[in-house]
């Protein structure tokens, strides 16, 4: 059973570059497309963007200019990275394994979550 | 961007039927998927293709699709089903994701 689990700093400047890394164990990456997802405190889930296995990336046109995902096979970890961090990026991060059926995509599973912190 | 619109609050009593909906305009062809995030929790996957159920989820859940709504159901409701409850489409036309901001069930 595939799980995952996010890990990186939990405290980050303003201005600074966020960083998390998503650990895939018990499957394989392959075939399927690689999500990261926020939440800030008290507030509901955010779509960030995904990696594919051939490491096409799509990303929330919202944050896509402070994005990038990348993949690394070899240790079966995906990567976030959000430059010039402001208090607004302050949530709970989780990575998750996206499905893809006919005309649509959901989630499942997810990382535990991360809470990441940023400072002023 | 799309919207998809949750009532903030949903109250039940124990082994009564819960219903939760999502709605959104022109949602003609969209799939649904349904996610229970209990607190401190991460999301879980509850409900796919508007009423597949992933293997492990009880019958209790269930997802249904009419007109420019969704709906989840639950059954025989329990106190551990305290929790956010999250619908999820994909908007084509953008290759986006879109979540409904959420229901909170409270179990009276």
């Amino acid at each position: 059973q595939v799980q995952l689990q996010e890990s990186g700093p939990g405290l980050v400047k303003s201005s600074e570059t966020l960083s998390l890394t998503c650990t895939v164990s018990g499957g394989s990456l392959g075939s399927y497309y690689w999500s990261w997802l926020r939440q800030p405190p008290g507030k509901g889930l955010e779509w960030i963007g995904y990696v594919s296995y051939s490491g096409t990336t799509k990303y929330n046109p919202s944050l896509k200019s402070r994005v990038t995902i990348s993949l690394d096979k070899s240790m079966k970890q995906f990567s976030l990275k959000l430059t010039y961090v402001t208090t607004a990026d302050t949530a709970v991060y989780y990575c998750a394994r996206e499905e893809r059926g006919w005309e649509s995509r959901w989630f499942d599973p997810w990382g535990q979550g991360a809470l990441v912190t940023v400072s002023s | 961007s799309y919207l998809l619109t949750q009532p903030p609050s949903v109250s039940v009593a124990p082994g009564k039927t819960a219903r939760i909906s999502c709605g959104g305009s022109d949602i003609g062809g969209k799939s649904f998927h349904w996610y229970q995030q209990k607190s401190g929790q991460a999301p879980v996957l509850l409900i796919y293709y508007n009423t597949d159920r992933p293997s492990g989820i009880p019958d209790r859940f269930s997802g249904t699709y009419s007109g420019n709504t969704a709906t989840l159901t639950i059954t025989r409701v329990e106190a551990g089903d305290e929790a956010d409850y999250y619908c999820q489409v994909w908007e084509s036309s953008t290759d986006d994701v879109v979540f409904g901001g959420g229901t909170r069930l409270t179990v009276l």
